[in-house]
């Protein structure tokens, strides 16, 4: 069965400052990945995935995520933070197997950005 | 329009109450998703319908009740809910369920029983 690591479950960053989340995940075969936002008692938006092909892949709202093999990671990154961007963010793995009907969230991280 | 739509987006209800969570979506997706979020927590799949039919149920208390009466359309059935019911209900959508597709979500209904 796949699963999803995010270690770290709160992060701070000044405005204007870079950003990387990380993301490890496991899981057999080629993974099928994502990185979701939520802000505060709201749906999640998807910001990104990487399906198959370049392993750097290009989001919506100035984000990145660069897909290593070797290293089963997913790592996001954004290179200048805006405070609207203080959300919870989630990695997801799907199972290739079962497509989206087997999508892992990984616990998430909490973004704060200080002015 | 690549929204889905889920109403009420608050509901309190008593643990003898029995009451609808509905989610609509006009993408022409086929497969449509019940999650449930606790506080602080990812959200965990609770079912699956692929092409209006039930396909993976997550071993969801039958307290809870989903229904697809047509391919834009899922309600998700409460009767006897516990407190501990109370979350975070997110309603998704994808094309179908083959590998790969993405998921859309909507805004969710948080759910309060007392």
């Amino acid at each position: 069965a796949q699963s999803v690591t995010q270690p770290d479950i709160h992060i701070t960053v000044s405005e204007g400052a870079s950003l990387e989340l990380r993301c490890n995940y496991s899981y057999g075969a080629t993974p099928y990945l994502f990185w979701y936002v939520q802000s505060p008692g709201q749906g999640l938006q998807l910001l990104l995935k990487y399906f198959s092909g370049d392993t750097l892949v290009q989001g919506i709202k100035g984000f990145e995520a660069e897909f290593k093999r070797s290293q089963s990671s997913f790592n996001l990154r954004k290179p200048s933070v805006h405070w609207s961007d203080a959300a919870e963010y989630f990695c997801a793995v799907g199972a290739s197997n079962f497509g989206n009907e087997k999508l892992t969230f990984g616990t998430g991280t909490r973004l704060t950005i200080i002015p | 329009d690549t929204e889905v739509t889920q109403t009420p987006k608050h509901l309190v209800m008593g643990m003898t109450n029995k009451k609808s969570l509905k989610c609509e979506q006009h993408m022409g997706h086929r497969a449509m998703y019940w999650y449930k979020q606790k506080a602080k927590k990812p959200p965990e799949l609770m079912f699956v319908y692929s092409y209006e039919k039930l396909s993976i149920n997550e071993s969801v208390p039958s307290r809870f009740s989903p229904e697809c009466p047509n391919s834009s359309l899922l309600n998700l059935h409460l009767h006897a809910l516990q407190p501990e019911d109370s979350a975070l209900y997110l309603c998704a959508s994808s094309l179908d369920t083959r590998s790969g597709t993405e998921a859309f979500f909507g805004q969710g209904t948080r759910l309060t029983v007392v």
